[in-house]
C-alpha cells in the first residue's frame, strides 16, 4: 500500500527536551511538508523541500529543524526552543512540481509536553 | 500572498439538509484551491480541487464546488447531509502569486449533523 506514515501516533516530551517526530512516504513523491494544527487554526506551514537536500522555512519554523537526506523521509524535530511544542503535526508529500497539485497526508502525531 | 477564509466555525445541520461550507480567497492571480476534509485524529483526504478546467468541481462522497470569480469564492455543498459527513473541512489555497509550492489553509469549519 503506498502511502504516508507518521510516527508514533501519540507523543509526549518533557519541558527543554528535542524530539523527532518521523515521516516516509513510499508514493516517489518530490515534495515533502510539515504543518501545525491547533484548535480553531487550521494547519500552519512549518517546512517544506521540494527535493532531497533542499528545503525552505514555512511560516512558523521558529523551534524545529528538518532534514532531507533521503526522498522517502522527511523527519520534524522540535527544539526546546519551541516554546508551545503541544499539537497534532502533520506531514504530507506531493508529487511537486505544479501548483495545481494536491498534497496526501499521514495520519498525524500528537505532541503534548509534560 | 494568498490566503482563504471560511465563514463560521461550527455549522450544524440536519440530516438529509442542505450543506453549504463557505471559503473565500484574496488573490490577483486566478488561484487553485482545494477542499480537503479530516476525521478526530486523523490526517486529512481529500474532496475535491479546482483548477481551472471547469468552475463547477465535483467530489468524493456527493460533495461539489462552485468556483466564482466574482464573488472570490468556492464554497462547497452538498444536497443531502447524511452523518458520516460529520468532520472538520478545510479549504486551502497553493499561491499562484508568489510560487510557493505548498497549500495555505483555512481555519477550518466543523459540520456537525444532526439526526
Amino acid at each position: 500500500d503506498g502511502g504516508i506514515t507518521q510516527s508514533p501516533k501519540y507523543l509526549f516530551r518533557k519541558e527543554g527536551q528535542n524530539v523527532t517526530l518521523s515521516c516516509e512516504q513510499n508514493l516517489n513523491h518530490d515534495a515533502m511538508y510539515w504543518y501545525r494544527q491547533d484548535p480553531g487554526q487550521g494547519l500552519r506551514l512549518i517546512y517544506y523541500s521540494q527535493i532531497v537536500n533542499d528545503f525552505q522555512k514555512g511560516d512558523i519554523a521558529e523551534g524545529y529543524s528538518v532534514s532531507r537526506e533521503k526522498k522517502e523521509s522527511f523527519p520534524l524535530t522540535v527544539t526546546s526552543a519551541q516554546k508551545n511544542p503541544t499539537a497534532f503535526y502533520l506531514c504530507a508529500s506531493s508529487a511537486g512540481g505544479a501548483l495545481n497539485t494536491e498534497a496526501f497526508f499521514g495520519q498525524g502525531t500528537r505532541l503534548t509536553v509534560v | 500572498a494568498q490566503s482563504v477564509t471560511q465563514l463560521g466555525s461550527h455549522v450544524s445541520v440536519s440530516e438529509g439538509a442542505l450543506v453549504l461550507l463557505r471559503c473565500n480567497y484574496s488573490s490577483s492571480v486566478p488561484p487553485y484551491l482545494f477542499w480537503y476534509v479530516q476525521y478526530p485524529n486523523q490526517g486529512l483526504q481529500l474532496l475535491l480541487k479546482y483548477t481551472s478546467a471547469a468552475t463547477l468541481v465535483k467530489g468524493i462522497n456527493g460533495f461539489e464546488a462552485e468556483f466564482k470569480k466574482s464573488e472570490t469564492s468556492f464554497h462547497l455543498t452538498k444536497p443531502s447531509a447524511h452523518m458520516s459527513d460529520a468532520a472538520e473541512y478545510f479549504c486551502a489555497v497553493s499561491d499562484r502569486g508568489t510560487g510557493r509550492r505548498a497549500l495555505t489553509f483555512g481555519s477550518g469549519t466543523r459540520l456537525q449533523v444532526q439526526p
